[in-house]
């Protein structure tokens, strides 16, 4: 069983740019999350995705945005990038029901110029 | 506002002792509690969990306890083992039934030494 991909794994954009990145879930997982990983702070929930809309949202500014298809395949956009959204993307997916774990892709490691 | 910390930044432990990894919260909304461990370059793999309704949950090698009057978990890693080296985030969420709005601690980096 495949597990999370997300694609790219490495990306580098200049300030002022937008970015989008992909995540595809294992295989009849319908939820998607998102967080962001920083160097002292953690992982960071971005943003939660349930049969294509958006059920929890984490405290980052209107530039971070998301959607989910009817794949249950999520992508995530970051627009006009500033150097402080130079992070570790991790995307995870889960079935939902009853009391279950995240699982994680690899990220995609995003470098602001 | 961290609601889950992990005060250790840090820990260095001998191959065959305990690790013991703590994890704090504050919102008593929380009722399943998660680890995970990190390599670098890797996302977080899923480790062990337990719901509020349990005070221990063992699998293997690892086992966590749950305190919940002291808002309190640890994890326990008995032996431990050089590839047992890694970052470890606890890790909570609430509703029951949703773990995918987890709330994060910052991590503790466990280094195993042989």
């Amino acid at each position: 069983k495949a597990g999370v991909t997300q694609t790219p794994r490495y990306l580098i954009k200049t300030r002022g740019q937008q970015v989008t990145l992909s995540c595809s879930p294992i295989s009849g997982h319908r939820s998607v999350s998102w967080y962001q990983q920083t160097p002292g702070q953690g992982l960071q929930f971005l943003f939660e995705y349930f049969s294509e809309t958006q059920r929890n949202k984490g405290n980052f500014p209107g530039r971070f945005s998301g959607r989910q298809f009817s794949n249950s395949r999520s992508e995530m956009n970051v627009s006009t990038l500033e150097l402080g959204d130079s992070a570790l993307y991790l995307c995870a997916s889960s079935h939902l029901q009853g009391e279950t774990e995240a699982f994680f892709g690899q990220g995609t490691r995003l470098t602001v110029v | 506002d961290q609601q889950v910390k992990q005060n250790s930044p840090s820990l260095s432990v001998q191959e065959g002792r305990i690790s013991i990894l703590n994890c704090d919260y504050t919102n008593s909304m929380f009722d399943y509690f998660l680890w995970y461990k990190k390599y670098p370059a890797e996302g977080p793999t899923f480790l062990i969990s337990i719901s509020s309704i349990k005070d221990k949950n063992e699998d293997g090698r690892f086992t966590v306890f749950l305190n919940k009057s002291a808002k309190h978990l640890s994890l326990h890693i008995v032996p431990s083992q050089p590839g047992d080296s890694a970052v470890y985030f606890c890790a909570a969420s609430s509703p029951t039934g949703t773990a995918s709005k987890l709330t994060f601690g910052t991590g503790t980096r466990l280094q195993v030494t042989l």
